[in-house]
């Protein structure tokens, strides 16, 4: 059974370029969940999505921060523009329901110059 | 954003020993999750817990779900230089943005052959 996939896996662009991330969650797994990961810390969630429909973004930051998973399979967030601050790994999880265990992507590895 | 007390915070030892960490927390939670992180990787889960007082394995990894449900163990056992790398615990409330998966800031391991 393949993983959850992302896409880049590294990226690099100057600030106040607007960036986009991909992730294709395991096959069947119908909750998918986007973390930020600063160094030496653990991931927090940005956003989680039910199928299609975002069911915690609380803390996304709306203004310049934006994701969609139109089909319900696989999802894309974006940034723009980006700040220096906002260099960090992001990362992909998807679990068969909320409460299940949750599978990570490899992450993108994200750098703001 | 909240996240768990984990200790320790690094940890230097030699192959062969036993290690152990932990993690608290202020709040109850349902379930608690133990993942490790290899540099450049995503998070892999190797030990979910999910009843008060449970106690599982994963080969050398135990892993205990403590009575008060404030906090959870994780040891491996006769460490190889394979173990390194940064653990992380997680819990998890209830339903709702409750259910998300909260993270520890993890410990890193290194272990000298």
């Amino acid at each position: 059974e393949a993983g959850v996939v992302q896409s880049p896996r590294y990226k690099i662009i100057e600030k106040k370029q607007p960036v986009a991330f991909w992730c294709n969650p395991i096959s069947g797994h119908n909750t998918l969940y986007w973390y930020l990961q600063n160094l030496g810390q653990g991931p927090e969630l940005l956003i989680r999505y039910e199928n299609e429909e975002a069911v915690d973004d609380s803390q996304l930051p709306k203004d310049r921060f934006s994701a969609e998973r139109l089909k319900g399979v696989d999802s894309t967030l974006k940034i723009q523009p980006a700040e220096l601050g906002d260099s960090a790994v992001y990362l992909c999880a998807s679990s068969s329901g909320q409460g299940n265990e949750q599978f990570f992507g490899p992450g993108t590895r994200l750098t703001v110059l | 954003g909240q996240q768990l007390n984990q200790s320790p915070q690094s940890m230097f030892i030699q192959e062969g020993e036993d290690v152990s960490m932990n993690c608290t927390s202020s709040s109850i939670f349902n379930t608690w999750l133990w993942y490790k992180q290899d540099p450049g990787e995503g998070p892999v889960l190797l030990i979910a817990l999910y009843k008060a007082g449970e106690l599982t394995s994963n080969g050398r990894l135990t892993a205990q779900f403590g009575i008060t449900r404030k906090d959870s163990f994780l040891n491996i056992s006769a460490s190889i230089p394979s173990d390194v790398g940064i653990y992380f615990c997680a819990g998890q409330a209830q339903g709702g943005s409750q259910g998300n998966l909260i993270f520890g800031k993890g410990t890193k391991l290194s272990v000298k052959p």
